[in-house]
């Protein structure tokens, strides 16, 4: 069983439109994230959801919109994609207290 | 300057080798360290946690000096095997634990 899933795997869409991530954890854990790692490999966080509620948001366009209907999913829909967000976007969870950090498989995202 | 810093390499080493990868940190309140390996294409795995009193697994040999704020990996008897990315990671752990990657180390080992 795959612990932490997300699709699409591979996402290429034009500029201007909008796309959905989705994310799905079957570990039990009460905390999830989305980071993104652009071309440079540089790996950095973006938001963090406890039991649906946003704890973490950092310095991100609000083009992105995080939503977490339960604690095992969360989701990332980004308005009007820019050429700037294409990159690798990584799900993970964990326990709150950072237990069990586990990572998705990622979503390449090419925005063209 | 970044949070966590790592010269990116690559280190190209033949097999059996031992390699040696440090890691600067900018935060002194930062209170969990960690090493990730990532391989090209896939997901970030936590490869050992750091603590100050160093910690070993096989061939993998992890230390933290708080006083530096640096951290190093000693990996001895290098296989192909472990050709990929390695991240040094810190996370401060304010009721929750937000992790700072540092942009990576890449290894390559040759036969």
């Amino acid at each position: 069983d795959t612990a932490v899933s997300q699709t699409p795997k591979y996402l290429v869409t034009q500029m201007g439109n909008d796309k959905s991530i989705k994310c799905e954890q079957n570990l039990g854990h009460d905390t999830m994230y989305w980071y993104k790692q652009d071309s440079k490999k540089f790996l950095k966080i973006m938001f963090s959801y406890n039991n649906k509620e946003l704890i973490i948001n950092e310095t991100v366009p609000n083009r992105f919109s995080p939503k977490s209907p339960d604690k095992a999913h969360l989701n990332l829909h980004i308005n009007s994609l820019e050429l700037g967000d294409s990159a690798v976007y990584f799900c993970a969870s964990s326990h709150l207290t950072g237990d069990g950090y586990t990572f998705g498989s990622g979503t390449r995202l090419t925005v063209v | 300057r970044k949070e966590v810093e790592q010269d990116p390499g690559p280190f190209n080493v033949p097999e059996g080798a031992t390699v040696a990868f440090n890691c600067t940190y900018s935060n002194s309140a930062s209170q969990s360290f960690f090493w990730y390996r990532q391989d090209c294409r896939k997901e970030p795995k936590l490869l050992m946690s750091v603590y100050s009193s160093g910690n070993e697994d096989g061939r993998f040999t992890a230390q933290l000096n708080r006083a530096s704020q640096y951290i190093s990996l000693l990996i001895r008897d290098s296989k192909l095997s472990d050709s990929a990315t390695y991240l040094c990671v810190v996370a401060m752990n304010t009721g929750f634990q937000k992790l700072v990657f540092g942009t990576g180390t890449r290894l390559l080992v040759s036969p």
